[in-house]
Formats: C-alpha cells, structure tokens, sequence
C-alpha cells in the first residue's frame, strides 16, 4: 500500500471557504511536501515542512506535521477559483531499501465560483 | 531561470519498440528524479541520479533505465514497450546535497512527456 495516502479524495467548496486535505504516512521521515498539479501537467512545490517542525505557514498556505500520528493537514484559506488542482503530500523516507520522494494519490480539489 | 524542460512531450510508440526521453534540469541543479504518474498508480519514483550516479531506483523492471551527463541532463530509457508503460513521465530537479544520502528537498517538476503505447 501507498506510504502516503490522502484524504479525501475530492473535495468541492465554494470560492471563499476554507480547503483542508490530510495525508497519512506510515515511515519515519526527512521531511513532508505539498505539490499541486493542474490537469496533468508537472508539479508545483507548495511548501515543505521538515521533521522537527510543526506547523508552517506560506500566504494562504497552513501545514500541520504531527510525527506521532504520521499524518500532516494543508490548509488552504480563502479559495480562489485559481486553487482548483490536484494536491499531493510527498514523503521523503526509506521505504523498500531506497530513499525515495513518495507521492499520495492526491486530493482533487474544486473551487466552485 | 529557465525551468525544467523536457523533451518529447507527447510520443505515441507501439508494444516492443523503445523510446528515450530527456530532461534538462535547472541551471545549477545536480539532482535529477524520474516518476511515472498514471490514474491507477498514481505517482511512482522510477531512479534518482546526482553527479551522474545513480544513487536510488525505485521497484521497476529492469527494461527501466536511466542515465545522467555530466551537465546534469538526464535521459530515462524504456525498452521493450509495454501497454501499462502509457503514462506521464515526470522528471524534477533540484540542488541536491553531495553524500551517498539523498534529501529531497524542494523539487522543480517539468512538464511532463505524456507517453502512449498502441
């Protein structure tokens, strides 16, 4: 199974409201990442939080990393309809013998106006 | 800066041929990582390549093959073609740290090569 899994898997708000995604884990980890991509392009670096921090701020951006639980939470406030993307939590951690950036299955996210 | 590029971007192949695709990095990055994205997978780290080594692959065939020069730019090859092999194919870069130990820091996507297989 996935190291990184996400939820939910979609999520629909209105323009305005706030956006929260959570992604799990299951290793021991570097540091956590959040990318955004838009219809199958490439990724977008959101805003890494490493190990020993807790949360982190970036404009509209809130991360949570709780290392006891495994899990992290994006928050998103004020949603534009700009923001509606796919978003990815990445781990970077030792999972079956390499040192990997893993990737969630991602929360689609759409901001409707 | 310029971004990452990468080259094809969409490439249409039939089951046994091969195909290479390439990525140029960002000025000054050493790092290169290579993923496969399809809609049943999702994202899946292929290898990662610092100063032209290859310092960690991920649980692919061996018909999945990579390569870095010694300007950073990086090739992936695919021999053999498969159906399942359709897919994007991202590559990222990044400054990378020197040392056996790779860190993943922030990475800089290109755009993605969209490969089909007929």
């Amino acid at each position: 199974s996935q190291q990184g899994e996400e939820d939910p898997q979609a999520l629909s708000i209105q323009e305005g409201e706030n956006a929260t995604m959570n992604c799990s884990y299951k290793t021991s980890i570097n540091n956590l990442q959040w990318y955004r991509q838009n219809s199958g392009r490439g990724l977008v670096h959101l805003i890494l939080i490493r190990s020993n921090e807790r949360e982190k701020h970036s404009g509209r951006l809130r991360v949570t990393l709780d290392t006891s639980k495994k899990s992290s939470s994006l928050l998103i406030t004020a949603s534009r309809a700009a923001d509606t993307a796919s978003y990815f939590c990445a781990t970077d951690a030792w999972v079956q013998g390499a040192q990997k950036l893993v990737f969630g299955q991602g929360t689609r996210l759409t901001i409707n106006p | 800066k310029a971004g990452v590029t990468q080259t094809p971007r969409y490439l249409i192949k039939t089951r046994g041929q091969q195909v290479t695709l390439s990525c140029s990095p960002i000025s000054g990055h050493r790092s290169v990582s290579w993923y496969q994205q399809t809609p049943g997978q999702g994202l899946q780290f292929l290898f990662e390549y610092f100063s032209e080594t290859q310092r960690n692959k991920g649980n692919f065939p061996g018909r999945f093959s990579g390569r870095q020069f010694s300007n950073s730019r990086s090739e992936m090859n695919v021999s053999t073609l498969e159906l399942g092999d359709s897919a994007l194919y991202l590559c990222a870069s990044s400054l990378g740290l020197a040392g056996g130990q790779a860190i993943y820091n922030e990475q800089f996507f290109g755009p993605g090569t969209r490969l089909t297989v007929l």
